[in-house]
């Protein structure tokens, strides 16, 4: 039982290159998360799926886009990556959405645009 | 919207002393609270919850009460070891109950 996967690890990109963010839970839950954490600003909501086929705008969508592949997956994409989006990015999934639910973080990317 | 504020860090504390977290909220109803805890290099893990007022959540010697009275739910622990230190969020849901709502984070740091 892994939990919350991610990969990579580690990213460096140039400003305007694209690159996808995959994320994979083993838990069968249902509701699945994209957070940026940047120093001093805590988490912030990227976008979320609340269940399989779903996909909603969390605080701070732009330039992102998300797919949710499956129960299991679920990939946040840059299409053009700027270096405000360099940050430590976590995925995070719950059982279904809710505060009941307890979510479950994966170890995040850092990804550095430069 | 809902939202939360915590004390500022660093926290440094040595080990055996009394460690208080400030978290206070802003919320449409009674939303449940959290505390997450973040080790160096690690995702966030729950740490302890509470789903409605005056309740205790308490796990590995910490606890935080939620105070409905104050809008508040501040950590607490009595005796702090080494193995403590990491990055202290507190969270509530979100108004759309869709997703939590962090706190900027609180470092805390403890000296043998």
């Amino acid at each position: 039982n892994a939990g919350v996967t991610q990969t990579p690890k580690f990213q460096v990109l140039k400003t305007g290159q694209s690159m996808t963010l995959q994320c994979a839970q083993d838990m069968n839950h249902n509701s699945m998360y994209w957070y940026r954490q940047d120093p001093g600003m805590g988490l912030r909501l990227i976008y979320y799926s609340a269940s399989e086929g779903t996909t909603d705008k969390g605080e701070v969508p732009n330039g992102y886009n998300v797919s949710r592949l499956n129960k299991r997956e679920f990939s946040l994409r840059l299409e053009s990556a700027a270096p405000s989006q360099t940050s430590v990015y976590f995925c995070a999934s719950s059982r279904d959405r809710g505060s009941y639910n307890e979510q479950f973080f994966g170890p995040g990317t850092r990804l550095t645009v430069l | 919207g809902n939202s939360v504020t915590q004390m500022e860090g660093p926290v440094t504390l040595s080990e055996e002393a009394f460690l208080t977290i400030n978290c206070t909220y802003t919320a449409t109803g009674y939303p449940s609270l959290f505390w997450y805890v973040q080790y160096p290099g690690e995702g966030l893990q729950l740490l302890l919850k509470a789903t409605k007022a005056d309740d205790k959540g308490s796990n590995k010697g910490f606890e935080a009460t939620y105070r409905k009275e104050t809008t508040s739910f501040h950590l607490e622990k009595g005796s702090v070891q080494v193995s403590d230190s990491a990055v202290y969020f507190c969270a509530l849901e979100n108004q759309a109950g869709t997703a939590l709502i962090f706190g900027k984070g609180t470092t805390l740091s403890v000296s043998s």
